[in-house]
């Protein structure tokens, strides 16, 4: 299993510009996450998503989208990107129970200029 | 206002004592608390549950205790060693009707010297 991917790793972006980040997952988890870590920080969920179809607001969603159409795959859209989404974004996934083990992938470090 | 509160300072410890970090949290009342490690540069890895109704948990040199009446967990690596440096996460667990969510704290630095 590859476990929780994300790309790109890194990604420079002007302000105004858009893009989208990508995570995928293989191990048929139904809950997923966006998270940002600010420096130093720990990490805030954007929007969540407990199954294709059904997304829900975080505690940041403000200038992020988010869609599930499968079980595997939860992009991050980013419109109009600002200064202020300078981050790193982690996408994570679970099982709705058990432990609610939360599987992290490896981050995309995006700067906004 | 709700606040996850988690020592900022980093602490250092010598190798083979034991670092204890603390949560304390304020106007939550979680399901679960979890402890995650975080190396620099990667992504937050699971460590240990313990849930509401649980006192302590055990995993070989690693032990959570949970005090819902205080509001805190502390967080114990036994026996450290070097390769126990790492910044360490605390997260409140809410079982929702929308779903769960995780909340974390700022994370504490360990640093172990040898």
């Amino acid at each position: 299993n590859a476990g929780v991917t994300q790309t790109p790793k890194f990604r420079i972006l002007k302000i105004g510009q858009s893009m989208t980040l990508q995570c995928a997952q293989d191990m048929n988890h139904n809950y997923m996450y966006w998270y940002r870590q600010d420096p130093g920080m720990g990490l805030k969920l954007i929007y969540y998503s407990v199954g294709a179809g059904i997304t829900d607001k975080g505690e940041v969603p403000n200038g992020y989208n988010v869609s599930r159409s499968t079980t595997e795959d939860f992009p991050l859209r980013l419109e109009l990107a600002a200064p202020s989404q300078t981050s790193v974004y982690f996408c994570a996934s679970s099982y709705s129970t058990g432990s609610y083990k939360q599987y992290f992938g490896p981050g995309t470090r995006l700067t906004v200029t | 206002s709700q606040k996850i509160e988690q020592n900022s300072e980093a602490l250092n410890i010598q190798e083979g004592k034991t670092a204890t970090l603390t949560c304390n949290y304020t106007n939550y009342s979680p399901a679960y608390l979890q402890w995650y490690r975080q190396d620099p540069g990667r992504g937050p890895v699971f460590l240990l549950l313990i849930r509401e109704n649980e006192k302590e948990k055990r995993k070989e040199r690693l032990k959570v205790t949970f005090d819902t009446t205080l509001k805190q967990s502390l967080f114990h690596i036994t026996a450290s060693q070097p390769a126990d440096s790492a910044t360490y996460l605390c997260a409140l667990g809410e079982i929702k009707a929308a779903g769960n969510k995780l909340t974390f704290g700022g994370g504490t630095r360990v640093l172990v010297k040898p």
